[in-house]
């Protein structure tokens, strides 16, 4: 199975700050990674896939890059409703796994 | 609109077995592979499985195979996971997620808590 690495764990940042979060693959999963947005009484947002393009209708201040094993979410200019979980995901092959999460808090 | 609705809490004996369904419209049922994700109190998630509704073909995580039961309904739109043999180690909440080709999951149901008490 194909272990996703994700950090930092937790981050405290600032609304207009910029924050990236990381995500290494055990393999190479080629492009094929996720990144979903976590939100009490919300359901789970797909922000990313196949590491840098957006899911409609997601702001273009999240980005994501990386192919092979390394993948960086950053997230520009931080807007109040951008504080919640993030995961990376591969769906490169199967069992699809996922990272351990990010809690993204306002300092 | 694409709404993944799921069926409500559920509290389960040890060794009995729960049944979740999730309720999918605002698309075609059978255009789209459902998956379920596992995620335990405090935790990440995990990958359960999925099923081809058209063709009821599924597959499932390997820790998953004997715990997890993946059926759907294209009658009523209706996936359905079926956790038997319950542990406190099945307490979670459980997501059925649409996945597009190569695209990840873009639609999420709201999750189902599952509470294994005696």
């Amino acid at each position: 199975d194909v272990q996703m690495t994700q950090s930092p764990s937790y981050l405290a940042a600032s609304p207009g700050e910029s924050v990236s979060i990381s995500c290494k693959a055990s393999k190479s999963i080629n492009t094929y990674l996720a990144w979903y947005q976590e939100k009490p009484g919300k359901t789970n947002k797909l922000l990313i896939y196949s590491g840098s393009t957006l899911q409609s209708g997601t702001p273009s201040r999240f980005s994501g890059s990386g192919s092979g094993t390394d993948f960086t979410l950053t997230i520009r200019s931080l807007e109040p409703e951008d504080f919640a979980v993030y995961y990376c995901q591969q769906h490169n092959e199967y069992p699809l796994t996922f990272g351990s999460g990010t809690k993204l808090e306002i300092k | 609109e694409v709404q993944l609705q799921q069926s409500g809490p559920e509290v389960g004996r040890p060794g009995s077995s729960v049944k979740i369904s999730c309720k999918a419209s605002g698309y075609t049922f059978t255009d789209y592979v459902m998956n379920w994700v596992k995620q335990s109190p405090g935790q990440g998630l995990e990958w359960i499985g999925w099923i081809d509704p058209e063709y009821g073909s599924t597959d499932y995580a390997e820790k998953f195979k004997k715990k997890a039961t993946l059926t759907a309904d294209t009658s009523s739109s209706t996936a359905y996971i079926q956790l038997s043999s319950l542990t406190s180690e099945d307490t979670a909440t459980y997501f059925c997620a649409r996945v597009a080709v190569a695209t990840g999951f873009d639609y999420w149901g709201q999750g189902v808590m599952v509470t294994v008490s005696s």
